[in-house]
């Protein structure tokens, strides 16, 4: 089985660009998140969605980030416009379980960004 | 009071050794903690995990231990191989979507 498929795999773009990141979650899971992995910050969750629908957005650093998942096997992280301090690798994850139940994630390889 | 403190940062150990690595937390209403392995240019995966209803759980030589007083949970890999280098996570849940990260341990296992 496929498991969570990103893209790009690796990203550089100048200050000032758009930048769209994208995920494909494993079928039938219901639960979507973007995660982003600095060295200084470590995991930190930026949007949760169950069943296409944005559950918690409050880790989502500030306006220029955006995300949407139009349907359940597709989602993407807009960051626009780009600063150097949004390099970092951005993980998309899916579980089969959502709301109070807790499930395993499964992550994709994630897309390393560089901001010049 | 979210957070999960692990430790250590680094750990380098020779094959066969049992390298540990360590977990705190001060919200008592976690109830699930995973750990997930990562290995360089790679996602996080699932690698054990342990409700606190139990003191310990071993999935083939990877243990975790539970200390539910002392809110602290402990990875142990027995006789480790080169193969078990990786950056090692521990979670935290509070049996809902949201994971509370540990910051990571680097371990490396010498040949």
């Amino acid at each position: 089985d496929a498991g969570v498929i990103q893209s790009p795999r690796h990203e550089v773009t100048e200050m000032g660009q758009e930048v769209t990141l994208r995920c494909k979650p494993i079928s039938g899971h219901n639960s979507l998140f973007w995660y982003r992995q600095t060295m200084m910050r470590g995991l930190e969750l930026l949007i949760y969605f169950n069943n296409n629908v944005p559950i918690d957005d409050s880790g989502m650093p500030e306006d220029r980030f955006s995300a949407k998942m139009p349907n359940a096997s597709f989602s993407t992280l807009k960051i626009q416009p780009s600063e150097p301090r949004d390099s970092a690798v951005y993980f998309c994850a899916s579980s089969p379980a959502g709301g109070t139940n807790t499930g395993e994630l499964f992550f994709g390889e994630g897309s390393r960004l560089t901001v010049l | 009071q979210q957070q999960v403190k692990q430790s250590p940062q680094s750990l380098i150990v020779q094959k066969g050794g049992i390298p540990i690595i360590n977990c705190a937390y001060e919200n008592t209403a976690f109830d699930y903690f995973p750990w997930y392995q990562q290995f360089p240019g790679k996602g996080p995966a699932l690698l054990i995990a342990i409700r606190p209803d139990v003191s310990e759980k071993k999935e083939g030589r990877f243990t975790i231990s539970f200390n539910k007083s002392a809110k602290q949970f402990s990875l142990h890999i027995m006789d480790s191989q080169p193969g078990d280098s990786a950056t090692y996570f521990c979670a935290a849940s509070l049996g809902t979507y949201k994971y509370i990260f540990g910051t990571g341990t680097r371990l490396k296992v010498l040949a």
